[in-house]
């Protein structure tokens, strides 16, 4: 079945730059899109068609993709942003319609 | 404001039954396809089901085909699971969201708990 491969763990300092990395071989023909979840809460929609950020969701958040990786990019890491997070996309050749990474904890130092 | 709330999760027996409901409201229901997804205790999201509108078109992820029937009563803004032969491993959280195609799966209900032991 179709995988989506995420780091484990990503720890940043206040203020730096955090980059989470998702891989998948059908990432160069499907959308990515990333989920933020805080302890105990539904997952946010932080990023959609690999790139865009919905309404709400702050501009240190950004989206990029090269080949078959996508990033997820937080300039100006805050502590309000420790969480975890999941890059999600489809499998081109057929089900299962939707696939999760299996997540990366996002600690700031 | 649109809101999703999912009821019907508790304590089932391994081989028993149970059928979980999401009420949603604040837009059209009846436009949008829907989703479960759902998250086991400390581990991560794994989709279950998909739903397009017009429950003409359902999808299943192999952990649950066979098990789980996934429903929508456009009438009433609900979405339902039913899921049968429940396992030890389908103990989570199940989470219904909302499938916006191109712009992602948003937003998502607070959640509700399914535990099956015995």
């Amino acid at each position: 079945s179709y995988e989506l491969t995420q780091p484990p763990s990503v720890s940043v300092s206040p203020g730096q730059t955090a980059r989470i990395t998702c891989s998948g071989d059908a990432l160069p023909k499907q959308y990515a899109y990333w989920y933020q979840q805080k302890p105990g809460q539904a997952p946010v929609l932080v990023i959609y068609k690999d790139s865009e950020r919905p309404s709400g969701i702050p501009e240190r958040f950004s989206g990029s993709s090269s080949g078959t990786t996508v990033t997820l990019t937080i300039s100006g890491v805050q502590a309000e942003d420790e969480a975890d997070y999941y890059c999600q996309s489809a499998d081109s050749s057929g089900t299962p319609y939707v696939v999760f990474g299996g997540g990366t904890k996002l600690t700031v130092l | 404001e649109v809101q999703l709330v999912e009821s019907g999760g508790g304590l089932v027996q391994p081989g028993g039954s149970l059928r979980l409901s999401c009420a949603a409201s604040g837009f059209t229901f009846s436009s949008y396809s829907m989703n479960w997804v759902r998250q086991a205790p400390g581990k991560g999201l794994e989709w279950v089901s998909y739903i397009s509108s017009s429950s003409s078109t359902i999808y299943y992820a192999d952990s649950v085909k066979g098990r789980f029937t996934i429903s929508r009563d456009n009438a009433k803004n609900s979405l339902y699971l039913q899921m049968n032969s429940l396992r030890a491993e389908d103990t989570a959280v199940y989470y219904c969201a909302r499938e916006t195609g191109t712009i992602g799966i948003d937003p998502w209900g607070q959640g509700t708990l399914v535990t099956v032991s015995s």
